[in-house]
């Protein structure tokens, strides 16, 4: 499968703790975007890479939220203290950025279920 | 900041034609997009329009782009029951992130 993966597809977890989630982009593709979805709404942007660099963060990325991207391949999205607040799908979506149309590929998602 | 409206439902009877609207503010979108989202799956792209035109045609889908007006509408000609999922419309700039309205629901009815 050459699509965009995420993992886990759901985490459970308690309020305070700390969760990561990982995607794995299409292979050629040189940015990697997340966003946060919450039940009957659209995404919302949360911050992209291009290669290794973070170029942009949303103010919906707090301080307890960090993404990395370190060999400019897969990224990881760690949640530190989650709140109840923070239950939603996490979206990671990849591109090959060239001139022209930029198509996001959508993986499959996190759902995130705070306690 | 930039803002994309839809209506949350649209209900049709399979095999007519379902019309779903978008507006967005954002007077420097480059490019703007339908996304489909099925129950449990992930965001399928169906069509997307470059900011200079004002329609695009692609099999039983026509984007209508009215940029004075900032309005952007989906037309699914033949309706079938398995179009039945949400619709989002998306707007960027420059190719960078995406803006998502609230989706439209459509349900499709036999």
């Amino acid at each position: 499968d050459t699509g965009v993966s995420q993992n886990p597809r759901h985490k459970i977890t308690k309020r305070g703790q700390n969760v990561t989630f990982r995607c794995d982009p299409i292979s050629e593709h040189n940015r990697l975007y997340w966003y946060r979805q919450t039940l009957g709404q659209g995404p919302e942007f949360l911050t992209y890479f291009q290669n290794e660099a973070q170029l942009e963060k949303s103010r919906l990325l707090s301080d307890r939220f960090s993404a990395e991207r370190p060999k400019g391949s897969f990224s990881t999205l760690e949640i530190q203290r989650t709140e109840q607040g923070d239950s939603a799908m996490y979206l990671c979506a990849s591109t090959q950025r060239t001139s022209g149309v930029v198509e996001q590929f959508f993986g499959p998602g996190t759902r995130l279920t705070v306690l | 900041g930039e803002d994309v409206e839809q209506s949350l439902f649209l209900s049709v009877r399979e095999g007519d034609s379902s019309v779903i609207n978008c507006t967005y503010t954002d007077s420097s979108s480059t490019y703007l997009y339908w996304y489909k989202q099925e129950p449990g799956a992930g965001l399928q792209l169906l069509t997307y329009i470059f900011s200079n035109m004002d329609m695009k045609q692609d099999q039983r889908l026509t984007v209508l782009l009215n940029k004075k007006d900032k309005h952007l509408s989906l037309r699914i000609a033949d309706t079938q029951t398995g179009d039945s999922a949400i619709y989002f419309c998306a707007e960027s700039n420059a190719g960078n992130m995406l803006t998502f309205g609230g989706g439209t629901r459509l349900m499709v009815k036999p």
